[in-house]
């Protein structure tokens, strides 16, 4: 079956630019997870959706940073007046219920600001 | 909060030999562990996940220990191949969410 999707799967924004990355989870799953990874780190954690709720945005760098899941399938990470330190790898996972099973990724998408 | 290192940081082995990654945590009130691997401009894929009761889990070449009380896991990987070529990260599942705190992963060369 399909499996976790992101587009657009590479972006350049000029510095104050406002970006919208989308996530396309697998179909049924009820958890949904952003997360940032920076080049030669692991990934971060920015934020947890369970259907269409956000319970946690804790990981979230600055309030430049908004994320949804309007009907709890397809999810936007949102950026607005972006900065050179928010390029990065965003990737995005879905995870079938709401318990401690697999996440499953998606590609990523890279995000480089000019 | 939760810390996750993992070493070494990079890793060149030649065909056919036998390597363990070390992966360590700093609280040990996890839910469980899990490896992944990465290969460049593509997502992850979960190798081995341990549950927290659990010392270990195997998947053909492939066996991860866990000693939560220590905060320690290994993962050991039997007659390297070059398509084992990648960064292999580490990562606890913890918090509300059961998100997971990933180490900064190792890289990891087989040479043929």
């Amino acid at each position: 079956g399909a499996g976790v999707s992101q587009s657009p799967r590479y972006k350049v924004a000029k510095r104050g630019q406002d970006v919208a990355l989308r996530c396309d989870p697998i179909s049924g799953h009820v958890s949904l997870f952003w997360y940032q990874q920076a080049l030669g780190q692991g990934p971060e954690f920015l934020t947890y959706f369970q259907n269409e709720a956000q319970l946690d945005k804790s990981g979230l760098p600055s309030d430049r940073f908004f994320a949804e899941r309007p009907e709890g399938s397809v999810s936007t990470l949102k950026i607005q007046r972006t900065q050179q330190e928010d390029s990065a790898v965003y990737l995005c996972a879905s995870r079938r219920l709401a318990g401690t099973d697999t996440q499953y990724f998606g590609p990523g998408t890279r995000l480089t600001v000019l | 909060k939760q810390e996750v290192t993992q070493i070494p940081a990079a890793l060149s082995v030649p065909e056919g030999e036998n390597l363990v990654l070390n992966c360590s945590f700093t609280d040990s009130a996890i839910y469980n562990l899990q490896w992944f691997r990465q290969d460049p401009g593509k997502g992850l894929t979960s190798l081995l996940l341990i549950q927290s009761s659990q010392r270990e889990q195997t998947s053909g070449r492939l066996n991860a220990s866990l000693d939560k009380s220590s905060g320690r896991s290994t993962l050991y990987i039997a007659a390297s191949q070059p398509g084992d070529s990648a960064t292999y990260l580490c990562a606890v599942i913890t918090g509300s969410a059961r998100q997971l705190t990933f180490g900064s992963g190792t890289q990891l060369t087989v040479l043929p």
